[in-house]
């Protein structure tokens, strides 16, 4: 039940876009983001409801597909604070469910 | 400032001891989690709470225990059960359970080792 995310990594210059995928196997209820850089804890980004709006934060912003299974996380002008892993935590039960099951994570590095 | 306090930040187990990682929040939150992190696996979770003196198990259990005697606490204990604890351990919390589709915060983690 574990999403898969893609790609496992991507590197950027800086100013780039970029755009990582989080897919389910089952149908999505709601897509939690967090980003974590190394040795620090995840922090939250958003969260993206079933039958919700594109949700942004600053110059990151992300979308839910229903028919997909599958939330997009777009990351637009990229700048080098942005470096970091991208998890999506996805809630798979209709009505909500206590827990979330975090995908494997994609690595973003902007350089310069 | 509100927030979620985990110690210690490095720990180190011995074989066959069992060592306990404490996470204090004064967030206020009902909601209080925690997770494994491996490289390049994610986070995955090993207990939850909803409530004082409730928990229920996460994916990954086995090896662990938990309470939750106070709202603002919720240590783990990994026992020498668990062959395996050489990980990075993260606590959580949120205002309540995920259908109300609120964020989850988290401390700064433990790096537990073995001796």
């Amino acid at each position: 039940q574990q999403p898969v995310q893609s790609p496992q990594a991507v590197i950027l210059r800086e100013g780039e876009d970029a755009v990582i995928n989080c897919s389910s196997s089952k149908a999505l209820y709601s897509v939690h983001w967090y980003r974590q850089k190394h040795g620090e804890a995840p922090v939250f980004l958003m969260i993206l409801l079933k039958g919700g709006e594109q949700k942004g934060h600053e110059k990151i912003s992300a979308s839910f597909n229903e028919k997909k299974q599958q939330s997009s996380l777009y990351l637009t002008a990229s700048q080098l604070s942005y470096s970091g892993t991208y998890f999506c935590g996805t809630d798979l039960t209709q009505g909500g469910s206590e827990k979330l099951v975090f995908g494997k994570g994609t690595k973003l590095t902007v350089n310069p | 400032d509100g927030g979620i306090t985990q110690s210690p930040k490095y720990l180190f187990r011995k074989e066959g001891q069992n060592v306990t990682l404490s996470c204090e929040q004064n967030l206020n939150h009902d909601a209080m989690y925690w997770y494994r992190q491996d490289p390049g696996q994610g986070l995955r979770l090993i207990y939850y709470s909803q409530i004082v003196n409730d928990f229920q198990k996460g994916d990954i259990a086995e090896g662990y225990s938990v309470s939750r005697e106070k709202k603002e606490s919720f240590p783990l204990t990994v026992t020498s059960a668990q062959k395996n604890p050489t990980a990075f351990y993260l606590c959580a919390s949120s205002v309540g359970q995920v259908y109300s589709n609120q964020p989850q915060h988290f401390g700064d983690g433990t790096r537990l080792s073995i001796l």
